[in-house]
């Protein structure tokens, strides 16, 4: 079975630029987290969706960031306008509620923000 | 707050000899933990979890790791390193009640001498 597939896997932009980040998640699974990582601040959840609603966006940084998912199998994570301070990896994860919660994470889209 | 402590940054072990990863958590009730690896350039992938009875968790990679309520502890171990098990290890705790809102350590980085 395919896993989360994300992309880019890289990208570097300029400051103000508008970012959009791709998720596919796995098959089946009802629910999808974005994360964030940084060498400051690790690991982060900002947005976790279920059956393609946002349930939970207290961790989206501020306004500049906006997270959607229109159907089952894709979500998008924008951020617009870009800051460097936004340079990270963000991984995007799916999990099925009924298999014991794991989620299972892709290979990350890792973002340089000029 | 919840939080997650992995106390050690780097840890380096001779291929062949025993391994233990330390993870310490605050949460007052029963918490939901996990144990993760993150190789160079990849996503996270879920080794072992633990959510509630026997306190000795199996996981894959020939982990496993023991859940000690009394030392708030939940330490991973693995009886012989591997050269490809070097990466770094994050141990996360579900918020809350949370099963799917993770809080992760800062991560532990595995160096594996031959």
């Amino acid at each position: 079975d395919a896993g989360v597939i994300q992309s880019p896997r890289h990208e570097v932009t300029e400051m103000g630029q508008e970012v959009t980040l791709r998720c596919k998640p796995i098959s089946g699974h009802n629910s999808l987290f974005w994360y964030r990582q940084t060498m400051m601040r690790g690991l982060e959840l900002l947005i976790y969706f279920n059956n393609n609603v946002p349930i939970d966006d207290s961790g989206m940084p501020e306004d500049r960031f906006s997270a959607k998912m229109p159907n089952a199998s894709f979500s998008t994570l924008k951020i617009q306008p870009s800051e460097p301070r936004d340079s990270a990896v963000y991984f995007c994860a799916s999990s099925r509620l009924d298999s014991g919660n794991t989620i299972y994470f892709g290979e990350g889209s890792w973002l340089t923000v000029v | 707050a919840q939080s997650v402590t992995q106390p050690d940054i780097h840890i380096t072990v001779s291929e062949g000899a025993s391994l233990e990863l330390r993870c310490n958590y605050s949460y007052g009730a029963t918490p939901y933990l996990f144990w993760y690896v993150q190789s160079p350039g990849q996503g996270l992938q879920l080794l072992l979890k633990y959510f509630s009875g026997d306190t000795l968790v199996q996981g894959i990679k020939g982990f496993e790791a023991e859940f000690k309520r009394s030392q708030s502890s939940f330490n991973l171990r693995k009886p012989s390193v591997h050269w490809s098990d070097a990466a770094e290890y994050f141990c996360a705790v579900g918020e809350g009640d949370s099963s799917y809102k993770l809080i992760f350590g800062s991560g532990t980085r595995l160096l594996v001498r031959p």
